[in-house]
């Protein structure tokens, strides 16, 4: 199973409201990334957590929080998120050092 | 710092013709490098990686990518291009830097195959 489910596949939020966005993978994999991507743009890197060790991109914004309860599982939680913060928000995981990281569908979100 | 460069913003091939999808890169120690495809509103799909030996590697969907060190670089090929091979294609490097371990990417090639 090389597979890392991302759910929801779309999401419209207001920019009051708070949701979360769920990854999941049972490759054993120790590495998960949430990558933030907007259209024809390389995915950029928003955080890492690494045997469950949290590092931080110092340039998100504090209205995205990651939560790791453990290692197959990764959440990000939004909270009065802005039109920008509208793109592709990714989800990947990684053996540690030289293997290829495997990506999820993505969650398509919509900041209204 | 790592970094990575793809020259083309955009490369258009015959169907049948050879294609090659160029990345050049900047890192400091061994470079483990990697090609993704994405494909319209979906995620990236690893193709092919380079951690060391052979200079050819070969990966999924018949590409395979060269790498050179003295160059600095590592290019995609395929020998005979298929409409479906039209996407998105990213080259990127792993990087060792204040988050730990992460991947930077390219900024990307369209492909696109004409029939």
């Amino acid at each position: 199973d090389t597979e890392v489910t991302q759910t929801p596949k779309h999401l419209v939020m207001g920019m009051t409201n708070k949701k979360s966005l769920k990854c999941e993978q049972h490759m054993g994999h120790r590495a998960m990334y949430w990558y933030k991507q907007k259209a024809k743009k390389p995915p950029e890197l928003m955080f890492v957590y690494s045997y469950e060790k949290l590092s931080i991109n110092e340039s998100v914004p504090s209205r995205f929080s990651p939560e790791c309860p453990n290692s197959s599982l990764l959440n990000l939680h939004l909270h009065a998120l802005q039109p920008e913060d509208s793109a592709l928000y990714l989800c990947a995981s990684s053996q540690e050092l030289v293997s290829e990281a495997f990506f999820g569908q993505g969650t398509r979100l919509t900041v209204v | 710092a790592q970094s990575v460069a793809q020259p083309e913003d955009q490369v258009n091939v015959a169907e049948g013709n050879p294609l090659t999808v160029k990345c050049t890169y900047s890192v400091s120690g061994n470079p483990y490098l990697f090609w993704y495809v994405q494909y319209p509103n979906r995620g990236l799909q690893f193709l092919l990686k380079y951690i060391t030996g052979d200079n050819l590697v070969k990966g999924s969907y018949g590409f395979e990518a060269e790498f050179n060190k003295s160059q600095t670089s590592f290019h995609l090929k395929k020998p005979s291009a298929l409409v479906s091979d039209s996407a998105l294609y990213f080259c990127a490097v792993r990087a060792f830097d204040n988050y730990g371990q992460n991947f930077v990417f390219g900024p990307g090639t369209r492909l696109s195959v004409l029939p």
